[in-house]
Protein backbone atom coordinates (compact mmCIF):
# COMPACT_ATOMS: atom_id res chain seq x y z
CA UNK A 1 0.00 0.00 0.00
CA UNK A 2 1.46 3.22 -1.07
CA UNK A 3 2.02 5.35 2.14
CA UNK A 4 3.81 7.90 4.15
CA UNK A 5 4.81 6.80 7.15
CA UNK A 6 5.37 9.17 10.29
CA UNK A 7 6.50 8.53 14.07
CA UNK A 8 6.07 8.92 16.59
CA UNK A 9 1.99 9.96 16.17
CA UNK A 10 1.69 11.36 19.43
CA UNK A 11 4.79 12.61 21.88
CA UNK A 12 5.44 14.91 24.90
CA UNK A 13 7.91 16.09 26.01
CA UNK A 14 9.63 19.08 27.65
CA UNK A 15 11.53 21.95 26.67
CA UNK A 16 15.60 21.77 25.24
CA UNK A 17 15.10 17.74 24.59
CA UNK A 18 16.03 16.71 21.02
CA UNK A 19 13.78 14.90 19.62
CA UNK A 20 13.15 13.34 16.01
CA UNK A 21 10.29 12.88 14.12
CA UNK A 22 10.55 10.14 11.22
CA UNK A 23 8.97 10.18 8.08
CA UNK A 24 9.34 7.45 5.71
CA UNK A 25 7.39 7.13 2.07
CA UNK A 26 7.15 3.81 -0.43
CA UNK A 27 6.31 5.33 -3.43
CA UNK A 28 10.23 6.48 -4.64
CA UNK A 29 8.86 10.04 -4.83
CA UNK A 30 11.46 12.56 -5.40
CA UNK A 31 9.93 15.73 -3.47
CA UNK A 32 9.33 15.34 0.39
CA UNK A 33 8.30 18.26 2.86
CA UNK A 34 7.10 19.00 6.19
CA UNK A 35 3.97 21.63 7.18
CA UNK A 36 2.78 22.28 10.77
CA UNK A 37 -1.14 23.20 11.36
CA UNK A 38 -2.16 25.33 14.12
CA UNK A 39 -5.33 26.74 15.11
CA UNK A 40 -6.45 29.15 13.13
CA UNK A 41 -3.59 29.74 11.02
CA UNK A 42 -3.70 26.24 8.81
CA UNK A 43 -0.94 24.36 7.64
CA UNK A 44 2.19 26.15 6.81
CA UNK A 45 5.40 24.64 4.98
CA UNK A 46 8.70 23.88 7.32
CA UNK A 47 11.26 22.39 4.75
CA UNK A 48 11.27 20.75 1.90
CA UNK A 49 13.21 18.52 -0.08
CA UNK A 50 13.62 18.19 -4.20
CA UNK A 51 15.94 14.94 -3.63
CA UNK A 52 18.49 12.76 -1.81
CA UNK A 53 21.17 15.63 -0.17
CA UNK A 54 18.80 18.61 -1.67
CA UNK A 55 16.79 20.46 1.17
CA UNK A 56 15.21 23.93 1.66
CA UNK A 57 13.57 25.93 4.25
CA UNK A 58 9.95 26.76 3.71
CA UNK A 59 7.93 29.84 5.45
CA UNK A 60 8.38 28.38 8.54
CA UNK A 61 11.63 27.03 9.53
CA UNK A 62 13.30 28.16 12.80
CA UNK A 63 13.69 26.10 15.26
CA UNK A 64 13.84 22.63 12.72
CA UNK A 65 16.44 20.76 10.85
CA UNK A 66 15.72 18.14 8.39
CA UNK A 67 17.82 16.00 6.28
CA UNK A 68 17.42 13.36 3.57
CA UNK A 69 20.33 10.71 3.18
CA UNK A 70 17.93 8.42 1.69
CA UNK A 71 15.13 9.02 -1.11
CA UNK A 72 12.52 7.27 1.51
CA UNK A 73 13.24 9.20 4.32
CA UNK A 74 13.12 13.12 5.13
CA UNK A 75 13.48 13.11 9.18
CA UNK A 76 12.48 16.14 11.11
CA UNK A 77 14.73 17.07 14.02
CA UNK A 78 13.55 19.74 16.51
CA UNK A 79 17.20 20.74 18.69
CA UNK A 80 16.19 22.35 21.58
CA UNK A 81 12.38 22.28 21.49
CA UNK A 82 10.52 25.33 23.05
CA UNK A 83 6.37 25.55 23.50
CA UNK A 84 5.86 27.10 20.67
CA UNK A 85 6.70 23.74 18.91
CA UNK A 86 3.60 22.47 20.19
CA UNK A 87 1.60 21.77 16.90
CA UNK A 88 0.83 18.82 14.47
CA UNK A 89 3.17 17.67 11.96
CA UNK A 90 2.90 16.13 8.85
CA UNK A 91 4.82 14.64 6.59
CA UNK A 92 4.30 15.20 2.57
CA UNK A 93 5.67 13.43 -0.43
CA UNK A 94 4.72 13.91 -4.42
CA UNK A 95 6.27 12.25 -7.34
CA UNK A 96 8.19 15.64 -8.54
CA UNK A 97 8.59 19.17 -7.54
CA UNK A 98 6.11 20.17 -10.01
CA UNK A 99 2.70 20.57 -8.99
CA UNK A 100 1.32 17.16 -8.16
CA UNK A 101 -0.82 15.53 -5.62
CA UNK A 102 0.97 15.88 -2.11
CA UNK A 103 0.77 12.63 -0.25
CA UNK A 104 0.26 13.38 3.56
CA UNK A 105 1.38 11.10 6.07
CA UNK A 106 -1.11 10.31 9.35
CA UNK A 107 0.39 13.59 11.56
CA UNK A 108 2.20 13.72 14.66
CA UNK A 109 0.71 15.16 17.84
CA UNK A 110 3.44 16.85 19.68
CA UNK A 111 3.30 18.45 23.05
CA UNK A 112 6.09 20.81 24.10
CA UNK A 113 6.23 21.23 28.29
CA UNK B 1 2.32 37.38 -2.28
CA UNK B 2 0.04 33.74 -2.51
CA UNK B 3 -2.41 33.95 -0.03
CA UNK B 4 -5.94 31.86 0.20
CA UNK B 5 -8.79 33.15 2.33
CA UNK B 6 -11.78 30.61 3.58
CA UNK B 7 -13.77 33.24 5.06
CA UNK B 8 -16.45 30.65 6.61
CA UNK B 9 -14.86 29.30 10.13
CA UNK B 10 -17.07 26.79 10.98
CA UNK B 11 -20.63 26.19 9.26
CA UNK B 12 -23.58 23.55 10.88
CA UNK B 13 -25.89 21.83 9.06
CA UNK B 14 -28.58 19.28 8.77
CA UNK B 15 -28.29 16.15 7.11
CA UNK B 16 -29.48 16.55 3.54
CA UNK B 17 -28.80 20.28 3.17
CA UNK B 18 -26.84 21.38 -0.23
CA UNK B 19 -23.48 23.50 1.56
CA UNK B 20 -21.02 25.52 -0.39
CA UNK B 21 -17.85 26.24 1.04
CA UNK B 22 -16.03 28.97 -0.26
CA UNK B 23 -12.23 29.88 -1.15
CA UNK B 24 -10.77 33.02 -2.43
CA UNK B 25 -7.00 33.15 -3.74
CA UNK B 26 -4.61 35.94 -4.49
CA UNK B 27 -1.78 35.35 -6.49
CA UNK B 28 -0.22 37.66 -9.82
CA UNK B 29 1.86 34.25 -11.25
CA UNK B 30 -0.34 32.90 -14.32
CA UNK B 31 0.38 29.19 -13.90
CA UNK B 32 -0.71 27.89 -10.46
CA UNK B 33 -2.79 25.05 -9.36
CA UNK B 34 -5.70 25.01 -6.74
CA UNK B 35 -6.46 21.84 -4.25
CA UNK B 36 -9.00 20.93 -1.76
CA UNK B 37 -8.40 18.57 1.03
CA UNK B 38 -10.65 17.05 4.40
CA UNK B 39 -9.50 16.63 7.37
CA UNK B 40 -11.99 14.10 9.18
CA UNK B 41 -11.93 13.68 13.14
CA UNK B 42 -9.55 11.30 12.71
CA UNK B 43 -6.97 13.92 11.80
CA UNK B 44 -5.69 12.77 8.27
CA UNK B 45 -5.16 15.20 5.16
CA UNK B 46 -7.44 13.58 2.17
CA UNK B 47 -6.95 14.64 -1.39
CA UNK B 48 -10.53 15.69 -3.06
CA UNK B 49 -9.51 17.84 -6.85
CA UNK B 50 -6.89 19.67 -8.11
CA UNK B 51 -7.38 22.09 -10.89
CA UNK B 52 -5.14 24.15 -12.72
CA UNK B 53 -5.12 27.89 -13.61
CA UNK B 54 -5.53 27.52 -17.24
CA UNK B 55 -8.94 24.68 -16.69
CA UNK B 56 -11.95 26.75 -15.89
CA UNK B 57 -14.04 24.28 -16.35
CA UNK B 58 -16.16 22.93 -13.48
CA UNK B 59 -15.94 19.25 -11.88
CA UNK B 60 -18.76 17.08 -10.12
CA UNK B 61 -17.59 13.98 -8.96
CA UNK B 62 -20.58 12.46 -7.12
CA UNK B 63 -22.02 14.97 -4.32
CA UNK B 64 -19.03 16.81 -4.78
CA UNK B 65 -18.64 19.69 -7.23
CA UNK B 66 -16.36 22.65 -7.41
CA UNK B 67 -16.46 25.96 -9.25
CA UNK B 68 -13.63 27.80 -10.49
CA UNK B 69 -13.84 31.25 -10.87
CA UNK B 70 -10.79 32.95 -12.03
CA UNK B 71 -12.39 36.65 -12.85
CA UNK B 72 -13.32 36.64 -8.90
CA UNK B 73 -10.56 34.41 -7.84
CA UNK B 74 -12.47 31.91 -6.50
CA UNK B 75 -12.31 28.02 -5.96
CA UNK B 76 -16.03 26.92 -4.05
CA UNK B 77 -16.58 23.55 -2.94
CA UNK B 78 -20.21 22.49 -2.74
CA UNK B 79 -21.83 19.27 -1.22
CA UNK B 80 -25.36 18.41 -2.37
CA UNK B 81 -27.42 15.93 0.16
CA UNK B 82 -24.72 16.55 2.93
CA UNK B 83 -24.43 13.29 5.36
CA UNK B 84 -22.67 13.25 8.72
CA UNK B 85 -19.85 11.45 7.34
CA UNK B 86 -19.13 14.75 5.38
CA UNK B 87 -18.37 16.18 8.99
CA UNK B 88 -14.79 17.64 8.35
CA UNK B 89 -12.34 20.25 8.57
CA UNK B 90 -11.97 21.18 4.72
CA UNK B 91 -8.92 23.53 3.37
CA UNK B 92 -8.73 25.18 0.04
CA UNK B 93 -4.78 25.38 -0.83
CA UNK B 94 -2.55 26.99 -3.83
CA UNK B 95 0.45 25.83 -5.12
CA UNK B 96 2.51 28.51 -7.51
CA UNK B 97 6.15 28.26 -8.39
CA UNK B 98 8.64 29.74 -5.93
CA UNK B 99 12.63 28.91 -7.20
CA UNK B 100 12.33 25.50 -7.39
CA UNK B 101 9.52 24.74 -5.06
CA UNK B 102 5.87 24.55 -5.42
CA UNK B 103 4.52 24.72 -1.56
CA UNK B 104 0.59 24.59 -0.86
CA UNK B 105 -0.51 27.45 0.57
CA UNK B 106 -3.37 26.42 2.70
CA UNK B 107 -6.45 28.93 3.78
CA UNK B 108 -7.61 28.79 7.82
CA UNK B 109 -9.60 25.91 7.08
CA UNK B 110 -13.66 25.52 7.41
CA UNK B 111 -15.43 22.93 9.90
CA UNK B 112 -18.29 21.68 8.57
CA UNK B 113 -20.72 19.77 11.22
CA UNK B 114 -23.33 18.09 9.51
CA UNK B 115 -26.15 17.19 12.40
CA UNK B 116 -28.36 14.34 11.95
Amino acid sequence: EAQVTQNPRYLITVTGKKLTVTCSQNMNHEYMSWYRQDPGLGLRQIYYSMNVEVTDKGDVPEGYKVSRKEKRNFPLILESPSPNQTSLYFCASRQTSEFGELFFGEGSRLTVL
Amino acid sequence: AQKVTQAQTEISVVEKEDVTLDCVYETRDTTYYLFWYKQPPSGELVFLIRRNSFDEQNEISGRYSWNFQKSTSSFNFTITASQVVDSAVYFCALSTRRGGNTPLVFGKGTRLSVIA
